[in-house]
């Protein structure tokens, strides 16, 4: 079973519009969960991550994610696109196999139309 | 202060020639992670190197091997080159990897292409 699912590998939005890409986790993985975004030709950055404090993350850029175990979700916000928001975007957890190593999803590009 | 450093940036091969990649860390992480990203697909993991030694490894084929240098600097070396292994070859440091909270720092990748 995967351990993070993102549902959708591609999102357009218009700009100003809400931005949601989502995230499930398997129940089995603990709550160590992470977006990352990788901008063209470049490597991944951090955006936020959930280390079981607050369920609600505030990210950098004006993004935010939300925990909510009941749904093992794990979905990506932002209340108005920028076109500078065009990446693609990661959903990742860091699971213990003797060491913490963190698995990606599959990735979600997003595209933001003028 | 620099983030993590790899090279080369791009490079062709051949089928079945060997390639090496290197990764120089974030100053103050001793941890380094190797991922294959293939076009459009998430990094895929192939082994963590910590105090010198491969800690965990991804399911890749024993072609891949890695190392790593007391500076904690690293290299990513692939025998037998096949097509399938086209590919970002991203490295990325963190600090010691025993918390749950380890954030990656990743470098802007190799892009390795085998004709």
């Amino acid at each position: 079973a995967q351990s993070v699912t993102q549902l959708g590998s591609h999102v357009s939005v218009s700009e100003g519009a809400l931005v949601l890409l989502r995230c499930n986790y398997s129940s089995s993985v603990p709550p160590y969960l992470f977006w990352y975004v990788q901008y063209p030709n470049q490597g991944l950055q951090l955006l936020l991550k959930y280390t079981s404090a607050a369920t609600l993350v505030k990210g950098i850029n004006g993004f935010e994610a939300e925990f909510k175990k009941s749904e093992t979700s794990f979905h990506l916000t932002k209340p108005s696109a920028h076109m500078s928001d065009a990446a693609e975007y990661f959903c990742a957890v860091n699971l213990f196999t003797g060491g913490f190593k963190t698995i990606f999803g599959a990735g979600t590009r997003l595209f933001v139309k003028a | 202060d620099a983030g993590v450093t790899q090279s080369p940036t791009h490079l062709i091969k051949t089928r079945g020639q060997q390639v090496t990649l290197r990764c120089s860390p974030k100053s103050g992480h001793d941890t380094v992670s190797w991922y294959q990203q293939a076009l459009g697909q998430g990094p895929q993991f192939i082994f963590q190197y910590y105090e010198e030694e491969e800690r965990q490894r991804g399911n890749f084929p024993d072609r891949f091997s890695g190392h790593q240098y007391p500076n904690y600097s690293s290299e990513l070396n692939v025998n037998a080159l096949l097509l399938g292994d086209s590919a970002l070859y991203l490295c990325a440091s963190s600090l010691d990897g025993t918390s749950g909270a380890n954030v990656l720092t990743f470098g802007a990748g190799s892009r390795l292409t085998v004709l």
